[in-house]
Formats: structure tokens, C-alpha cells, sequence
């Protein structure tokens, strides 16, 4: 069975700050892990993707994530924050044999001016 | 040029009454999908076609019935609509094969009155 835990629910960062955005993932297979970004009223967008080809996976827009095994974790940061960055992040994981993607609950982050 | 489009993208309509959301996608994937995401933006999958063949069937009431007339298209048609379907659904698409990246329409934004 395969499951991802979004922990914040919600992030509040000043523009300019780092930004974190933490996932752990629970997975009987090697697992894909993806983030994606929802901005308000908008689909969904592929942020990054990790498949087992590096651990430290760069993604658009300046963010990036890093799979870590022993921590059952896929953590999504980038160094500075920008205003157009605020939005919904969901970190999702899939994997065997599955088609099926299973989504986060989601985090909200919020970029104070 | 839109990847994967669906329309409309707003709607709104009576309980009771039979409604049809329209997808297409253009990037020559096998693989289509709908998603469900309700109104604490919790996102689960709700039917599969791969090849025009139904491959996931989630647990989703026999009102919503999904129809592949080729690869590049599934319509989703719901039927005697309630107050609870109310959300938003989103198409996708990917290549064939598990852990492939999945790529979202803009969504559908389904209001029952």
C-alpha cells in the first residue's frame, strides 16, 4: 500500500526567505514521487519528479526536493521566495504496478510581502 | 496549444439534472484519467482508460459513467446529480506505464444546486 503525509497544512514565508514544504511517503515499492502545484483557480502543474535517477531532484521555478530513503521523505524547498509562489502544493507518490498517482492533502503556502 | 483540455470549465446546474464534461488531450498519450477533487482540495483518482480500455474503477456511485470514443478523448457523464458532487474534476494523461509523469487539464468546476 502506498500513502504520503503532507505535514503542514498550511506555510506562512516572507518573500525572499527559504521555503520548505514537507512530505514523507510510505511505499512497498520503489516509488515515483512527484510535486505538484495548483495556483488559485488553476490545474495542476508538474513542479518535479524523482524516479530514482539522482536523489537531489531539480525542479522549475527554482524549487527542488530531495528523496531520502531513511527518512521515508521528499521534502520540497527553494532558497528565496516570490509572491507568485503562493499556492497549493500537493506532494504525491505512485509506484508497482499502479497507474494510480495518491495525493497529499495538500499545503498551502502563503508569501508575505 | 492546450495538452490535455476540458470543458466546460464552469458549470453549474439542478439537482437531477444529466451533465456530460468533455476531455482531449494532444500529447499522444495512452493513458487517461479523471480526477476528483472536493472542497478541502482533497484529490482522489476516480477512473483510468488505457487504449480506450477502463483499467481503474474506484469505488465512485454508478451515476458517473466514463466514455473513451479514442485515446485522445474521455468524457465523463454524470447522471441524476446531487449536492455532493459538487467539486472539481480534473482530466489527465500520461504515457503507459506506472510511475509515468501525469499530466492535469485546467479542470472543471461542477456546481449542484
Amino acid at each position: 500500500a502506498q500513502s504520503v503525509t503532507q505535514l503542514d497544512s498550511h506555510v506562512s514565508v516572507s518573500e525572499g526567505t527559504p521555503v520548505l514544504l514537507r512530505c514523507n511517503y510510505s511505499s512497498s515499492y520503489s516509488p515515483s514521487l512527484f510535486w505538484y502545484v495548483q495556483h488559485p483557480n488553476k490545474g495542476l502543474q508538474l513542479l518535479l519528479k524523482y524516479t530514482s535517477a539522482a536523489t537531489l531532484v531539480k525542479g522549475i521555478n527554482g524549487f527542488e526536493a530531495e528523496f531520502k530513503k531513511s527518512e521515508t521523505s521528499f521534502h520540497l524547498t527553494k532558497p528565496s521566495a516570490h509572491m507568485s509562489d503562493a499556492a497549493e502544493y500537493f506532494c504525491v507518490v505512485s509506484g508497482g504496478s499502479s497507474y494510480k498517482l495518491i495525493f497529499g492533502s495538500g499545503t498551502r503556502l502563503l508569501v508575505r510581502p | 496549444d492546450t495538452a490535455v483540455s476540458q470543458t466546460p470549465k464552469y458549470l453549474v446546474t439542478q439537482m437531477g439534472n444529466d451533465k456530460s464534461i468533455k476531455c482531449e488531450q494532444n500529447l499522444g498519450h495512452d493513458t487517461m484519467y479523471w480526477y476528483k477533487q472536493d472542497s478541502k482540495k482533497f484529490l482522489k483518482i476516480m477512473f483510468s482508460y488505457n487504449n480506450k480500455e477502463l483499467i481503474i474503477n474506484e469505488t465512485v456511485p454508478n451515476r458517473f459513467s466514463p466514455k473513451s470514443p479514442d485515446k485522445a478523448h474521455l468524457n465523463l457523464h454524470i447522471n441524476s446529480l446531487e449536492l455532493g458532487d459538487s467539486a472539481v474534476y480534473f482530466c489527465a494523461s500520461s504515457p503507459s506505464g506506472a510511475g509515468n509523469t501525469i499530466y492535469f487539464g485546467e479542470g472543471s468546476w461542477l456546481t449542484v444546486v
